[in-house]
């Protein structure tokens, strides 16, 4: 079945700063990947969808990158600020419509 | 506010009990997704239900069953509570059973005493 790898550790960055999320999957050719944030306790938030014959996707200061070859996409969020702190997952669909997340990369932006 | 309602906000009850977590998706969306999510895990599809009928199933267990009513709400029924049962339940809703993005409700909190 799909795999779904995030980076396990927490990123800490500093406030302004680039932060830059890895999503890396198996077994499976995805037509689109997407991106959510999810804060303590509360229901993850769809923030952006790219396809495979997309190659760079952005809105506002988030821009992601999808590379069917290396079977990765690469989340930023530039000029980062504390209120960007969460965890950011990824997610792919199986065959079948099955909605898979991977299990999230914790950010921490510090002033 | 996502438009996914999800009742009840928080749940105690004991083992062995069964409860009915509910959920009203976004005004027009088919698809109905459930995921579990234990205290820092990820999230775990559950069921995922279109227009009524059952579209995909992930490790759901034989006490968990769902279903979506014509009128598109669904509820998710567990049974013979376990303590590993306690965990935030999610509802998720999208406008078709493929490619679009799923929007979420805040979750049930369930607590297996």
């Amino acid at each position: 079945s799909q795999k779904i790898e995030q980076n396990s550790e927490a990123l800490n960055i500093q406030e302004g700063k680039t932060a830059t999320l890895t999503c890396n999957y198996t077994n499976y050719s995805p037509a689109y990947l997407q991106w959510y944030r999810q804060d303590p306790g509360r229901g993850p938030v769809f923030l952006l969808l790219i396809r495979e014959n997309e190659k760079e996707k952005r809105k506002e200061r988030l821009k992601v990158t999808f590379d069917t070859t290396l079977k990765q996409s690469l989340f930023h969020i530039t000029a980062s600020q504390p209120a960007d702190s969460a965890t950011y997952l990824c997610a792919l669909r199986e065959y079948g419509n099955k909605l898979v997340f991977g299990a999230g990369t914790i950010l921490r932006v510090k002033s | 506010d996502s438009g996914v309602t999800q009742t009840p906000k928080h749940l105690i009850t004991a083992t062995g009990q069964r409860v009915t977590l509910r959920c009203s998706p976004r005004s027009g969306d088919l698809s109905v997704y459930w995921y579990q999510q234990s205290l820092d895990q990820g999230l775990q599809f559950l069921i995922q239900y279109y227009n009524g009928e059952e579209r995909a199933k992930g490790n759901i267990l034989e006490r968990f069953s769902a279903q979506q009513f014509p009128d598109l709400h669904s509820e998710l029924n567990l049974s013979s509570l376990e303590l590993g049962d306690s965990a935030l339940y999610f509802c998720a809703s999208s406008a078709g059973s493929g490619k679009n993005e799923a929007f979420f409700g805040q979750g049930t909190r369930l607590t297996v005493v």
